[in-house]
């Protein structure tokens, strides 16, 4: 299964830009790159996902490299409510039998956002 | 939010006893994941579903079955709960499978003492 690299922990400074990098060099051509986030003592939270091109959401912007080994998700300015843990995550290309892709979770980039 | 609801949200129960969590969707998803998610882990999957009464296995499925006779329902039970069981439950339901966005519920806890 194609895996995920991201550094362990970051740090930004609120209202600033941050930049959350992720390596997946053995991503497949079907593989779909998305981004979750986690605050303490929830579930995972969508922010956003792409394929190939670069993608926007009112969250956060998905940079992908043109041979897609690597992804950047950009936060335009941080917030103290963006503290939290953010994954990057191959959704497994979806095979012709109909059996669905499957999120397989790395350990994540800690973000702390100083005020 | 995504209509998924996990029960029980917490629960303490004895090594060797059986225990089944419960996730409903009121999406009308066709595919439903359990994860659980350990301190130095991260989210590991347990089974998931691509359908009524078609399951596959995880990463950690060892001690896991699971079942899912209708759309809106995904049960993840533990035969025979070990201490090693001990952790965060999540389930997570999504729509088409590859793109589409994954929503998770709000976790169960379970301690096995």
């Amino acid at each position: 299964d194609a895996k995920t690299t991201q550094p362990n922990s970051m740090e930004s400074n609120e209202e600033e830009p941050v930049h959350l990098p992720c390596n997946h060099s053995t991503i497949s051509g079907t593989d779909y790159i998305h981004w979750y986030r986690q605050l303490p003592s929830q579930g995972p939270e969508y922010v956003i996902h792409g394929l190939t091109s670069n993608v926007n959401n009112r969250m956060a912007s998905l940079a992908i490299a043109e041979d897609r080994k690597s992804s950047t998700l950009i936060l335009h300015r941080a917030t103290l409510r963006d503290a939290a843990v953010y994954y990057c995550i191959l959704l497994l290309g979806m095979r012709l039998s109909g059996n669905t892709g499957k999120l397989i979770f790395g350990q994540g980039t800690t973000l702390q956002v100083k005020p | 939010d995504a209509g998924i609801t996990q029960s029980p949200r917490h629960k303490v129960t004895e090594t060797g006893t059986p225990v089944t969590l419960r996730c409903h969707q009121t999406e009308n998803h066709r595919y439903m994941y359990w994860y659980r998610q350990d301190p130095g882990h991260g989210l590991r999957l347990i089974h998931y579903s691509y359908g009524v009464k078609d399951t596959d296995k995880g990463e950690v499925s060892d001690g896991y079955s699971v079942s899912r006779s209708k759309t809106e329902d995904f049960l993840l039970t533990l035969e025979s709960a070990t201490s090693s069981q001990t952790s965060v439950y999540f389930c997570a339901i999504s729509d088409k499978g590859t793109g589409n966005t994954i929503y998770f519920g709000e976790g169960s806890w379970l301690t096995v003492v």
